[in-house]
């Protein structure tokens, strides 16, 4: 069974600083990694989709990198902001390419 | 923006009381999903439909039923509240894509606003 940990549950840094969260699966034949943000309140938006052959995917200040043969990803945010203070979720397919299986995700915090 | 829509968006209901969550999408996709999130649990898969009339169980369908009786929209019905199913309850949508570059297939969900839902 796919079990997914993000480790820390929690993170406070100030702002400007790099940062990276992580990400890791149990089963390392999957389809895809998945990561989204959550604010407050709101939904899930993605982020950005590692496809299975994929090591990384970049959006603007936002890294993802992948490697499946240890069962890691993880998510580099540059230059942080307050803006991007939220909860940071990864995800992957489980039983197939249908079904996600989430980590409990990672409440990062960006103080001005 | 997926094109999901979910209401209601909020709701209080009695327990042994029945109620009824509505996911509409515009898009055309096809597979629906509905999950709740609960502090310490995380998120969690409920029901999902692979296309219309055809649905399957999740990790804690227990007390739910859903229906799907066309493309656009996935119903999901509590037959009779419980306060356990106090919760957000997130709809989903996906399609499953073909891979690039020597990629196997991929399925990347998009997720609607969800419905707080308190059961008293």
């Amino acid at each position: 069974k796919q079990e997914v940990t993000q480790i820390p549950a929690a993170l406070s840094v100030p702002e400007g600083e790099n940062l990276v969260l992580n990400c890791s699966f149990t089963d390392s034949a999957i389809y895809n990694l998945q990561w989204f943000r959550q604010d407050p309140g709101k939904g899930l938006t993605s982020l950005l989709l590692i496809q299975s052959s994929q090591r990384e995917q970049t959006s603007g200040r936002l890294n993802a990198s992948l490697d499946k043969s240890s069962g890691r990803s993880t998510l580099y945010i540059a230059a942080s902001q307050p803006g991007d203070s939220a909860t940071y979720l990864c995800a992957v397919p489980a039983q197939g390419a249908q079904k996600l299986v989430f980590g409990q995700g990672t409440r990062l915090t960006i103080n001005p | 923006d997926a094109g999901i829509t979910q209401s209601p968006r909020h709701k209080v209901t009695e327990t042994g009381t029945p109620v009824t969550l509505r996911c509409h999408q515009t898009e055309n996709h096809r597979y629906m999903y509905w999950y709740r999130q609960d502090p310490g649990h995380g998120l969690r898969l409920i029901h999902y439909s692979y296309g219309v009339k055809d649905t399957d169980k999740g990790e804690v369908s227990d007390g739910y039923s859903v229906s799907r009786s066309k493309t656009e929209d996935f119903l999901l019905t509590l037959e009779s509240a419980t306060s356990s199913q106090t919760s957000v309850y997130f709809c989903a949508i996906s399609e499953v894509r073909a891979g690039t570059s020597g990629s196997l297939p991929y399925n990347e969900q998009f997720f609607g606003p969800g419905t707080r839902l308190t059961v008293l």
